[in-house]
């Protein structure tokens, strides 16, 4: 079943695009995050939420805004999308207790 | 600031032998201990964590984690890998009733036949 979910799961843009990546989730969490994956750098936190009228940077926001439109959405946008941004995105819902669930995850390429 | 290191980066092994992952952390004050695998292609899942009580703790498919107070450590281990745990395994420390979770960078675990 599709706790947290994100779309689109793949998107190819050209540098300078304005890109927006979107999430939803069915858990009924409050805490929401943002994550991109490089190969060797593990997962590195953009922003993050733990309620709609609370929003934080992580350590690499830089070049990205996010907006918490409700509980269940948390949408990540690219204002002018660069080639160094070509990464795995990942969306995640943390539960009391710090379990996170991730969703499917985003492929995006600049060109 | 806290850390995660995981030593190994790629873990190659036959199928059926055992392995372990190695996962030290800084932080010395209390914390959660989680480890996530990403099979290929898919999101991270959680594959087992510690929050208190039992310094060991186990998953449903065989592995099996210890948290170690005075090394630092929460090394994943299984005794007989399958194929099909060929995956990314990420270890991730929550510290001092913070709900920013640290990750380190992956260890890559690849079973040969």
């Amino acid at each position: 079943d599709a706790d947290v979910t994100q779309t689109p799961r793949n998107r190819i843009t050209k540098t300078g695009k304005r890109i927006m990546l979107e999430c939803s989730q069915t858990k009924g969490h409050d805490r929401m995050y943002w994550y991109r994956q490089d190969p060797g750098l593990g997962l590195r936190l953009i922003y993050y939420s733990f309620d709609v009228k609370d929003i934080n940077k992580g350590e690499i926001s830089d070049g990205y805004s996010v907006s918490r439109q409700a509980q269940a959405k948390f949408s990540l946008s690219l204002e002018s999308a660069i080639p160094n941004q070509t990464a795995l995105y990942f969306c995640a819902t943390m539960r009391e207790g710090g379990e996170q669930f991730f969703g499917p995850g985003t492929r995006l390429t600049v060109l | 600031a806290q850390s995660v290191t995981q030593l190994d980066s790629q873990v190659p092994v036959f199928e059926e032998a055992p392995v372990e992952l190695r996962c030290n952390y800084s932080s010395s004050v209390s914390v959660y201990l989680f480890w996530y695998v990403q099979y290929p292609n898919q999101g991270l899942q959680l594959l087992l964590k510690y929050l208190s009580g039992s310094t060991l703790v186990e998953s449903i498919n065989g592995f099996e984690a210890e948290f170690n107070k005075s090394q630092t450590s929460f090394h994943l281990r299984k005794p007989s890998v399958h194929i099909s745990d060929t995956a990314e395994y990420f270890c991730a420390v929550l510290s001092g009733g913070s709900y920013i979770p640290t990750f380190g960078r992956g260890t890559s675990l690849i079973v040969h036949p």
